[in-house]
């Protein structure tokens, strides 16, 4: 079974702190993303790396920026905590797969960040 | 950003009712249909991914459909029992970003025994 781990399930940090969160996949995915979900708003992309020392923007990345040194670990760090990131952050990954085929995302069981 | 559109928001329904909901997405640059179940305090897992025009797709009782012409999926599940309760999210893939999902806001079912 693939399995995505985040470092922390909860986490509490001050106002204007650098905060790290980690993302480590056993299963030799390409591709990991780093998703924010708030109430009402569902899933949205903060940041994705299709590969190593690969980053994409995604649809949220303003306050945010990402790390992918080696191929099974994806970091979010949040420059200078806002109380408007306190929320819960969801890492996933998957497998490049073929052209013609396209792979699910395997998601981490998530860290809830509130800021103080 | 794509606009992924998911109906109902919620849904309440009896043990032993069968129920559907839908997800529609841009029908152009089509790639891949997701399903996805999230229960609460666990992490989503993949019910289904689905590329083709007419897929037909089946996990036990639930079950999917996709039309890509007009940019639509449903998701069934027969006979819904009280550990079906969750948020069902459907997310789409453009051709030019594999890999990438742009995520509609989610369906809650909640199954009362």
């Amino acid at each position: 079974d693939v399995k995505v781990t985040q470092s922390s399930r909860y986490l509490v940090k001050r106002t204007g702190e650098k905060v790290f969160l980690e993302c480590v996949q056993d299963m030799d995915h390409e591709n990991m993303f780093w998703y924010r979900q708030d109430p009402g708003l569902g899933l949205r992309l903060i940041y994705f790396s299709y590969d190593v020392k690969m980053k994409e923007k995604g649809d949220i990345p303003e306050g945010y920026s990402v790390s992918r040194e080696k191929k099974e670990r994806f970091s979010l760090i949040l420059e200078s905590a806002s109380t408007n990131q306190t929320s819960m952050y969801l890492c996933a990954s998957s497998s490049r797969g073929s052209f013609y085929s396209n792979q699910p995302q395997h998601f981490g069981d998530g860290t809830r960040l509130s800021i103080l | 950003i794509l606009n992924v559109e998911q109906s109902p928001q919620s849904l309440h329904v009896q043990e032993g009712d069968s129920t559907n909901f839908t997800c529609s997405f841009p029908s152009s640059n089509f790639y891949a249909l997701h399903w996805y179940r999230w229960e609460t305090a666990k992490s989503p897992e993949a019910l289904f991914v689905m590329t083709l025009n007419g897929d037909e797709k089946k996990k036990g009782r639930i079950s999917a459909t996709l039309n890509t012409k007009e940019g639509y999926s449903y998701l069934y599940i027969k006979g819904s029992q009280p550990e079906d309760s969750a948020t069902y999210l459907c997310a789409f893939t453009r051709g030019s970003t594999l890999g990438r999902l742009y995520f509609g806001r989610g369906t809650q079912l909640t199954v009362w025994p």
